[in-house]
């Protein structure tokens, strides 16, 4: 399983858009690219998933460049109940598993 | 849709019971479901992998004797914590992958306290 590498906390205001990059350089032909939303004492949440280059839907963005070691989440304009912790993981169409890493701990601020 | 479910969603118990915990995949059938734990300012650490019908895949270091799982049909697997000791206080979170889709479904968690 390929490695993700994101960073620890962002910090960000309500009404701001709020990217977050991930980084996977041994990322292989069939693995997708899932990002997960998880708020204090509660299970994970699905928020978006991609292959390549742009995806989106009624809750965020996430772009993919063409090498795809990398992806970015984007979230439009955050509220406060944005404040939580963002997983990317990345895994194959069959994948079995999910490994986790330490995730990006975001904090929307009035 | 792809709703989970798991109760109890907290449990405290003296150490040295058994503590069952449940995890039911709502609205759909679910082929495998996982079994990790969440200590705090952690991240989600799997413990098992559980398919209907079969032996669960236990990752390394996690104690298959003690972590008991069952997944006795498309929409339930069990989780019992035998012999319960305080370092076992944790959340304990499962999810389900519904048959041919790569994305899993979280449940909400159960929080264990084991006094």
């Amino acid at each position: 399983l390929a490695k993700t590498t994101q960073p620890i906390s962002m910090d960000s205001y309500e009404g701001q858009e709020v990217n977050i990059t991930c980084s996977h350089n041994n990322i292989a032909t069939n693995d997708y690219i899932t990002w997960y939303q998880q708020f204090p004492s509660q299970g994970p949440r699905f928020i978006i998933q991609g292959y390549k280059t742009k995806v989106t839907n009624e809750v965020a963005s996430l772009f993919i460049p063409a090498d795809r070691k990398s992806s970015t989440l984007s979230l439009p304009r955050v509220s406060l109940s944005d404040t939580a912790v963002y997983y990317c993981l990345v895994g194959d169409t069959g994948f079995q598993k999910l490994v986790f890493g330490t995730g990006t701990r975001l904090l929307v601020s009035p | 849709g792809a709703v989970v479910s798991q109760h109890p969603s907290w449990v405290i118990c003296k150490s040295g019971t058994s503590v069952k915990i449940e995890c039911r995949s709502l609205d759909f059938q679910a082929t495998t479901m996982f079994w990790y734990r969440q200590f705090p300012k952690q991240s989600l650490m799997l413990m098992a992998t559980s398919n209907e019908g079969s032996k669960a895949t236990y990752e390394q270091g996690v104690e298959k004797d003690k972590f008991l799982i069952n997944h006795a049909s498309l929409t339930l697997s069990t989780l019992t914590v035998t012999s319960a000791h305080p370092e076992d206080s944790s959340f304990y979170i499962c999810s389900a992958r519904i048959r041919g889709q790569e994305t899993q479904y979280f449940g909400p968690g159960t929080r264990l306290l084991v006094l």
